[in-house]
This record gives structure tokens, sequence and C-alpha cells, in this order.
């Protein structure tokens, strides 16, 4: 079982709609948690991240953390062509010190 | 804003020759990384370094040497390039409690 595991998509959008991401993590010491998005050739960038159970908005962009699940999720809300991307999820654990552990990604295509 | 830069955007090199990979952060980080990214196979760590002087193998580190003189400089060594190291390069720098990292552009490397 990967650390870190995300569905590659690609998650179709339509323009407008919300898009949904999951990220399912294996270590329950897992203490930050990262999501970042990636243009083709691009390098990532870091968009929200979030340490405490519930939910962090940030503009159009949604984290929620449920440690107990091991899962955190974006959402995207009135999704843009712009928001095509590979999200990637990235889990920082105590054990791991410095070190994020990331996903493949899923890859996001919103529809105009 | 932090602001991680690389030498490069891209570099053509021949097999066998010494390739430097340089990478510089202007937030005082104490962490920074290497990773490459290759096709199906998402992000890789290859080496890190948590203070001047100091290094750590990641996931991939052979064929790679790094060096870190000065705590906003961190270099990647291929000593001697090869195909295979033909890759996307991405420099991270990292710190604050939550070890949140930011990347550089990236540096395309193809190796003929």
């Amino acid at each position: 079982q990967k650390e870190v595991e995300q569905n590659s998509g690609p998650l179709s959008v339509p323009e407008g709609a919300i898009a949904s991401l999951n990220c399912t993590y294996s270590d329950r010491g897992s203490q930050s948690f990262f999501w970042y998005r990636q243009y083709s050739g691009k390098s990532p960038e870091l968009i929200m991240s979030i340490y405490s159970n519930g939910d962090k908005e940030d503009g159009r962009f949604t984290a929620q953390l449920n440690k107990a699940s091991q899962y955190v999720s974006l959402l995207i809300r009135d999704s843009q062509p712009s928001d095509s991307a590979t999200y990637l999820c990235a889990v920082n654990t105590k054990a791991a010190g410095n070190k994020l552990t990331f996903g493949g990604g899923t890859r996001v295509l919103v529809k105009p | 804003d932090v602001k991680v830069t690389q030498s490069s955007r891209y570099l053509v090199k021949r097999t066998g020759e010494k390739v430097f990979l340089e990478c510089v952060q202007d937030m005082d980080h104490e962490n920074m990384f290497w990773y490459r990214q290759d096709p199906g196979l998402g992000l890789r760590l290859i080496y890190f370094s948590y203070d001047v002087k100091m290094k750590e193998k990641g996931d991939i580190p052979e064929g790679y040497s790094v060096s870190r003189e000065k705590k906003e400089r961190f270099s990647l060594i291929l000593e001697s390039a090869s195909t295979n190291q033909t890759s996307m390069y991405l420099c991270a720098s990292g710190g604050g409690a939550q070890e949140t990292q930011y990347f550089g552009p990236g540096t395309r490397l193809l190796v003929l």
C-alpha cells in the first residue's frame, strides 16, 4: 500500500461545478497536509495547507481533514478552465522529520 | 513571498558530462530538497539537507551528489550524466513548524 494515495484521474468537471479530490494516507502520525497544483511542464505550487481536523477555506478552495479516517480532501468551487492541472497531496509525519510524502496526483480537467 | 530559484530552466548535456544544478532560496529556510519528476513515477526525493554541510539521502540518491556550503544554496551534481537521468529536476525549500515546502521553477534536463 502506498503511503499517500490519490486517484490519478482524469477528473472531468464542467465549468462552474465543484471538483472534489481525495487523498488517503497510511501513517496515523501524520501531522501536516498540503495540496499543490501543478500545471503541465511547471513546478508544484502550494495552494492549501491544513493541520487540524475540519475544514479550511481559501477563496474557491476548501481543504477538509479527517484524521480518524485518514483522509484529506480538496474542493474547488466554481471550477474554471484555469483550474485544469494536476493536484498533488503531500503529507508530513513526525517520523519523517523534515520530509514530505507525495501522492501521485490527480489530474483535473475543467471543460467549458 | 518565498522565492526559490534554479540556475537553468532547460539544459542539454552529453552522456558522461558532469552536471551542476543550483538552487537558491531567500527565506532563510533550514531545509532544502532535490526531487526528480518523471511521467508515471511522480515526485521522487533524491537528497535533502537540513543544515549547512549536512545532507541525507532520499529515495533515489544513486548517481547524484549534493553540496550545501551556504544556507541559501543547495547544489545537485550529476558526476557522470547518463540518459536515464533525463528528467525534470525540482528544488524545494522548507521550513516553519509545519515543514511547508516551496518549489523552484524546475530544470528540465536532457542527456543525449
